[in-house]
């Protein structure tokens, strides 16, 4: 099983609705990821947190917004999602954002209606 | 614009069969070469990685080959297995430079292995 611990598994959600995905580790990781996968393509990069701040963040739309309340813990807050947001979003973590390899969790599966 | 070059994008291997993945890349700030293996239903994870000062990494029945010269580097899975069916992502990282978080990913591979 994986050490990083994303919940909800799956969530439906309408475009009005307002929800948050969760992750957590306990691995001592100081740098947390979200990742956005679409269905047979590879992993892209949405936000990165290096020591429970955000560094980067890769052009994403407004609807998804970060958060880090503490080194263990990673949330992504939607709101007024689009159909095409629909996708499974992956948390990852590793021990710093240099040297070191990503542990992914298992993922959330989204679908907006 | 594509970094890593990922081929073929699905391969059927017979049981006991040698399974045969490759990448390409062109940024040679890419000091990091990690396989992932990802189940359906599950999140991509580490499998076998490499630095270019190797040429070849063995871990059971996974191996990368890696040709700097060439900037190609590939995964053999010796001894293919059903289980090992997934889709495998080689990806590439410039590690010295810090942004670790930036994991180029190829395309993938969707190994099917018939028992």
């Amino acid at each position: 099983d994986t050490e990083v611990t994303q919940t909800p598994k799956h969530l439906v959600m309408g475009m009005t609705n307002k929800k948050s995905l969760k992750c957590e580790q306990h691995m001592g990781h100081r740098a947390m990821y979200w990742y956005k996968q679409k269905a047979k393509k590879p992993p892209e990069v949405m936000f990165v947190y290096s020591y429970e701040k955000l560094s980067i963040n890769e052009s994403v739309p407004s609807r998804f917004s970060p958060e880090c309340p503490n080194s263990s813990l990673l949330n992504l807050h939607l709101h007024a999602l689009q159909p095409e947001d629909s996708a499974l979003y992956l948390c990852a973590s590793s021990l710093q954002t240099g040297g070191s390899p990503l542990h992914f969790g298992n993922g959330t599966r989204l679908t907006v209606t | 614009q594509q970094q890593v070059k990922q081929s073929p994008q699905s391969l059927i291997v017979q049981k006991g069969g040698i399974s045969i993945i490759n990448c390409a890349y062109e940024n040679t700030a890419f000091d990091y070469f990690p396989w992932y293996q990802q189940f359906p239903g599950k999140g991509p994870a580490l499998l076998i990685a490499i630095r270019p000062d190797v040429s070849e990494k063995k871990e059971g029945r996974f191996t990368i080959s890696f040709n700097k010269s060439a900037k190609q580097f590939s995964l053999h899975i010796m001894d293919s297995q059903p289980g090992d069916s997934a889709t495998y992502f080689c990806a590439a990282v410039p590690m010295s430079g810090g942004s670790n978080y930036k994991l180029t990913f190829g395309k993938g591979t969707l190994l099917t292995v018939n028992p």
